[in-house]
C-alpha cells in the first residue's frame, strides 16, 4: 500500500514569506508526527498528533510555527514570516496507534529553503 | 530536557566487518530504543527496537543491546555489505509527559567493497 507522502517535496521562499507542508499518512494511522531536520542532525520532534488534536506539541520552536489535523487525517505545517534559520527537511511519520513503541513510518520529506 | 548522544559520526569498514554505534540517553523515564536507517534523499526507516524489559535483541546481521543502568545502548551491524552504507539514528522515547521520540545526531555507515 501506499506510504507516508509529503507535499512538495522541495519549496523554496523568501524571508517574511508564508508557507504550508502538507502530509497524507498511510490510511488507517491514528498517531502523526512532525519533525524538523537540519543538515547532519537527527530528526527533530516538533508536534504530534492524536486523531484530530495534538497530544503535544512542546517542539515546536515559536509561535510562528502551527500545525493543524482538522479530519484526523492529512495534516499541515504552517510557518508564518519565514526565517533562514527555518531552511531544513521537515519530516512526518505516523504510525498505526498512539502508544509508546508503535513503528513510526516516515514520509520522505519537504526540502523548505528560505532565501 | 532529554538528550540522546550518539558516536561516532562517522565509521568506515571493510565489507564482511562489523560496525558498532553506540548511544547514551539523559531521561531515565524512557523505555524504548528504535534504530532507524536513512538512505539519501528518504525519510528515516526503522530496522531494530528494544524495550525496557529486554538487554538484547538480533533480527539476522543486526542485532541491539541495552543497559538501563548506564543508560547506554548500542547497534551492532555484522557480516557488513555495502548496501548497509547509510545514516544511522538511534533514539529514544521520552517517558516523561508523553512519546517524544528523541533522536541521536546520527552515524554516517561507509562500508567499502
Amino acid at each position: 500500500g501506499a506510504g507516508v507522502s509529503q507535499t512538495p517535496s522541495n519549496k523554496v521562499t523568501e524571508k517574511g514569506k508564508y508557507v504550508e507542508l502538507r502530509c497524507d499518512p498511510i490510511s488507517g494511522h491514528t498517531a502523526l508526527y512532525w519533525y524538523r531536520q537540519s543538515l547532519g542532525q537527527g530528526p527533530e520532534f516538533l508536534i504530534y498528533f492524536q486523531g484530530t488534536g495534538a497530544a503535544d506539541d512542546s517542539g515546536l520552536p515559536n509561535d510562528r510555527f502551527f500545525a493543524v489535523r482538522p479530519e484526523g487525517s492529512v495534516s499541515t505545517l504552517k510557518i508564518q514570516r519565514t526565517e533562514r534559520g527555518d531552511s531544513a527537511v521537515y519530516l512526518c511519520a505516523s504510525s498505526l496507534r498512539f502508544e509508546r513503541g508503535n513503528e513510526q513510518f516516515f514520509g520522505p520529506g519537504t526540502r523548505l529553503t528560505v532565501l | 530536557g532529554e538528550n540522546v548522544e550518539q558516536h561516532p559520526s562517522t565509521l568506515s569498514v571493510q565489507e564482511g566487518d562489523s560496525a558498532v554505534i553506540k548511544c547514551t540517553y539523559s531521561d531515565s523515564a524512557s523505555n524504548y530504543f528504535p534504530w532507524y536507517k536513512q538512505e539519501l534523499g528518504k525519510g528515516p526507516q526503522l530496522i531494530i527496537d528494544i524495550r525496557s524489559n529486554v538487554g538484547e535483541k538480533k533480527d539476522q546481521r543486526i542485532a541491539v543491546t541495552l543497559n538501563k543502568t548506564a543508560k547506554h545502548f548500542s547497534l551492532h551491524i555484522t557480516e557488513t555489505q555495502p548496501e548497509d552504507s547509510a545514516v544511522y539514528f538511534c533514539a529514544a522515547s521520552s517517558g516523561t509527559g508523553g512519546f517524544k521520540t528523541i533522536f541521536g545526531a546520527g552515524t554516517r555507515l561507509f562500508v567499502k567493497a
